[in-house]
């Protein structure tokens, strides 16, 4: 167990809704990632917050949005959904530091996932 | 963007032989890291390498930084059932992760 809760585990929906996944990261980690694995197009990096600030940005869809909470939990919003939204949503959790303009590099700490399917 | 290629894509062996992924980048990469992940399970951190040159070992499991920083390889010796799963290399770099396709491993008992 990592520590990190994301909640559904599965989300079953059709296209054109919207979803929104959750996502609690270990206590005490400021940073939070989420990650889209898909059978083609492996483990893609979307997006990060660090204590509620958007830091990175991947290859997220102007369809999906993130926010990051004051109690640092986040939550991934994907609208108007298409059938190759079907994927497994990851997030992920790591302490956050800084050193001047290069973050440290962390180890990441990945939740069970919520498995996505769009009909 | 920076894209790293892992080698092979698939392997079978059978148990107790070696097994090796190579991860490889055109540029050279600040530092690697590497993940597990079982089958229905999520990414597990292995290890980083940051050193030109670095090895590192965690019991049956080898990891190499090459000298010029833009590969990297994990050998595992005598593989057990309990390797099996996709193994995952990528730098961490701007706050991302950025992850190569990913080598599957299964092994026959």
């Amino acid at each position: 167990d990592s520590g990190v809760t994301q909640t559904p585990k599965h989300l079953i929906t059709a296209t054109g809704q919207r979803v929104t996944l959750r996502c609690s990261p270990r206590s005490g980690d400021l940073s939070v990632y989420w990650y889209q694995q898909s059978l083609d197009q492996g483990l893609q990096f979307l997006i990060q917050y660090y204590n509620g600030e958007e830091r990175a940005k991947g290859n997220i869809l102007e369809r999906f949005s993130a926010q990051q909470f004051p109690d640092l939990h986040s939550e991934l919003n994907l609208s108007s959904l298409e059938l190759g939204d079907s994927a497994l949503y990851f997030c992920a959790s790591s302490v956050g530091g800084t050193s001047g303009t290069e973050w440290y590099q962390e180890t990441q700490y990945f939740g069970p996932g919520t498995r996505l399917l769009v009909l | 963007g920076q894209q790293v290629m892992q080698i092979p894509q698939y392997q079978h062996v059978q148990e107790g032989e070696d097994f090796t992924t190579y991860c490889n980048s055109s540029t050279t990469l600040s530092n690697i890291q590497w993940y597990k992940q079982r089958p229905g399970g999520h990414p597990v951190f292995l290890i980083q390498l940051v050193k030109s040159g670095e090895v590192k070992k965690q019991k049956r499991l080898t990891f190499q930084f090459g000298e010029a920083k833009k590969n990297s390889s994990l050998h595992i010796t005598a593989t057990q059932t309990t390797d099996v799963g996709t193994y995952f290399c990528g730098p961490y770099q701007g706050g991302k992760l950025i992850f190569g396709q990913g080598t599957e491993l299964s092994v026959k008992p």
